[in-house]
């Protein structure tokens, strides 16, 4: 399996400007989760979706952020409008309790930048 | 809310020397505890899962300890190696939420020659 799969993996874009960052999960995994990391803040859960529903968003920032999951092998996350302090690292992750593991799959992670 | 703390930001050793981390929590019993490894620029890696009735767990170089009732978990790498140099996270649930976990802000460990 190719792993979970995040694009693009930079971003520069200008504050006020809409930002979509996607995700594939590993295929058959039914947990799929959107972090953000940062220096200051270390790991924060954004939201996960387990078979394709969202299940927790408390951890939204506000408004500007949404999370779709139309299917099970695509996610994205918008950011609109963005600004300077939505610069972070983001990660898709994915996790299957089929097998009773319940590890989480990060990808490589999406790197953005506000300016 | 809970609360995970994990020893230190930092920690450097000499190579051949066992590593050891710690991660403490709060507030809740969490069914399994997890650690993961973070190198720079890429996504943490899962390395064990520890379930909340097994006091140990060994993979290869690899151990972690998980007391219930101190609400810590204790990560060991044995032989240290400078490849082991990483940032390495800790993860819980909460019990109640299948599948969400919570992370420590990690412990960024140096191994040197």
């Amino acid at each position: 399996d190719a792993g979970v799969i995040q694009s693009p993996r930079h971003e520069v874009t200008e504050m006020g400007q809409e930002v979509t960052l996607r995700c594939k999960p590993i295929s058959g995994h039914d947990y799929l989760f959107w972090y953000r990391q940062t220096m200051m803040r270390g790991l924060e859960l954004l939201i996960y979706f387990n078979n394709n529903v969202p299940i927790d968003d408390s951890g939204m920032p506000e408004d500007r952020f949404s999370a779709k999951m139309p299917n099970a092998s695509f996610s994205t996350l918008k950011i609109q409008p963005s600004e300077p302090r939505d610069s972070a690292v983001y990660f898709c992750a994915s996790s299957s309790t089929g097998t009773g593991l319940l590890a989480q799959y990060f990808g490589p992670g999406t790197r953005l930048l506000v300016l | 809310s809970q609360k995970i703390e994990q020893n230190s930001e930092a920690l450097n050793i000499q190579e051949g020397k066992t590593a050891t981390l710690t991660c403490n929590y709060t507030n809740y019993s969490p069914a399994y505890l997890q650690w993961y490894r973070q190198d720079p620029g890429r996504g943490p890696v899962f390395l064990l899962l520890i379930r909340e009735n097994e006091k140990e767990k060994r993979k290869e170089r690899l151990k972690v300890t998980f007391d219930t009732t101190l609400k810590q978990s204790l990560f060991h790498i044995t032989a240290s190696q400078p490849a082991d140099s990483a940032t390495y996270l800790c993860a819980l649930d909460r019990g109640s939420t299948l599948g969400r976990l919570y992370f420590g802000r990690g412990t960024q460990l140096t191994v040197w020659p």
